[in-house]
């Protein structure tokens, strides 16, 4: 059964500061990996991608990839209050081609 | 405007009753999944579909249903057999051969008492 890990929450930071939102994953050979943002409430709404090793950026976002740790992280600079939600890691591909495994999500609260 | 629909919003049953959610797509995506959330929980797969007329078990089927008549519909059926039905039911979609990045819809919140 693949597993995917999320750093337990709630996290809280104050406004301006740096989130920082950790996963690790079990599929050794899983190919994609994804963060989605969940607003209370509403669907789940894909924020980041990433597929190689290293580092993916898209404006405050950062993804942060390591597969020979089985480690994926998503850094939110610069937080703001609109950022409190709860994010979800997913990882596809691998032994399960066409599926996603969801994480269990982190609760991010930024507070003014 | 292209995107993914689910009706209803919210949904009331009385336990023993069979209810049907649907969900609609209109971006062109070969490849459907329902998933269910309970609160505080990630994302659990139901069914999911890569090709018209044909779908897989996810994780937790037990209890539901689905077809796939249509390129653009994937109704899910929630049984009396599901002994746990209240939750919040999520429809996506994606390009099959590609990275898998699912896009999802509103949501339908059933409540089953």
């Amino acid at each position: 059964q693949k597993e995917v890990e999320q750093n337990s929450g709630p996290l809280s930071v104050p406004e301006g500061a740096i989130a920082s939102l950790n996963c690790t994953y079990s599929d050794r050979v899983s190919q994609s990996f994804f963060w989605y943002r969940q607003y209370s409430g509403k669907s789940p709404e894909l924020i980041m991608s990433i597929y190689s090793n290293g580092d993916k950026e898209d404006g405050r976002f950062t993804a942060q990839l390591n597969k020979a740790s089985q480690y994926v992280s998503l850094l939110i600079r610069d937080s703001q209050p609109s950022d409190s939600a709860t994010y979800l890691c997913a990882e596809g591909g691998g032994t399960s081609y066409g599926k996603l495994t969801f994480g269990q999500g982190t609760i991010l609260t930024v507070h003014p | 405007d292209g995107g993914i629909t689910q009706s209803p919003k919210y949904l009331f049953r009385k336990e023993g009753q069979n209810v049907t959610l649907s969900c609609e797509q209109n971006l062109n995506h070969d490849a459907m999944y329902w998933y269910r959330q309970d609160p505080g929980q990630g994302l659990r797969l139901i069914y999911y579909s890569q090709i018209v007329n044909d779908f897989q078990k996810g994780d937790i089927a037990e209890g539901y249903s689905v077809s796939r008549e249509k390129k653009e519909s994937f109704p899910l059926t929630v049984t009396s057999a599901q002994k746990n039905p209240t939750a919040f039911y999520l429809c996506a979609s994606s390009i099959t051969g590609g990275r898998n990045e699912q896009y999802f819809g509103p949501g339908t919140r059933l409540t089953v008492t």
